[in-house]
């Protein structure tokens, strides 16, 4: 059965980085893309990117332009996503969520991680 | 950016009770919209992708209607695990996607 399995809860300082994983296991790896979404405590669904571990190849969000970097380890059928510059309204958790064949969907998720920015 | 507007932004009904969530886009989306279901502490859920098509093993009172800018989620004889936010998303602007603000369905 598909899994996405995520790294565990983070705490980290303003200006700090953080690298969020997200295992795969249960399909082709290499068969679908892969999101970033984020939710702010008791807001919304925030989308950051995409990956597609075939060959690596991104897109990003604008507001998350030059903060954030998704790369992908074939060998491992892992994807991270990385963001720098932490300030406290990057506090949220993090989910990946796999790409429908058909469409630009979400059909799988993470479970989510939890990153906290505080000084 | 395709701005998605959902309403209500929450509601209350009672258990078998039939609700209507609705979706708007800024812009004409086509069909390329999908609703989700998230429980407090988890993951959304998929529900329905391409406006109308119900995702396996998603109840069959969950329906969805629409195309173009106005899009409906509707839930027929509410259950009580059926208490939680939905969003909506459109992937018209592909890769990059939109989600609704959320609607919030609370037990009456």
């Amino acid at each position: 059965q598909v899994q996405l399995v995520q790294s565990g809860a983070e705490v980290k300082k303003p200006g700090a980085s953080v690298k969020v994983s997200c295992k795969a296991s249960g399909y082709t790896f290499t068969s679908h893309y892969m999101h970033w979404v984020r939710q702010a405590p008791g807001q919304g669904l925030e989308w950051m990117g995409i990956i597609n571990p075939t060959d690596g190849s991104t897109a990003y969000a604008q507001k998350f332009q030059g903060r954030v970097t998704m790369t992908r380890d074939t060998s491992t059928t892992t994807v991270y996503m990385e963001l720098s510059s932490l300030r406290s309204e990057d506090t949220a958790v993090y989910y990946c969520g796999r790409r429908s064949h058909f469409a630009n969907y979400f059909d799988y998720w993470g479970q989510g991680t939890l990153v906290t920015v505080s000084s | 950016d395709i701005q998605m507007t959902q309403s209500p932004s929450s509601l209350s009904a009672s258990v078998g009770d039939r609700v209507t969530i609705t979706c708007r886009a800024s812009q004409s989306v086509s069909s390329y919209l999908s609703w989700y279901q998230q429980k407090p502490g988890k993951a959304p859920k998929l529900l329905i992708y391409t406006a109308s098509t119900l995702q396996s093993g998603v109840p069959s009172r969950f329906s969805g209607s629409g195309s173009g800018t106005d899009f409906t989620l509707t839930i027929s004889n509410l259950q009580p695990q059926d208490f939680a936010t939905y969003y909506c998303q459109q992937s018209y602007t592909t890769p990059s996607i939109t989600f609704g603000q959320g609607t919030r369905l609370e037990i009456k």
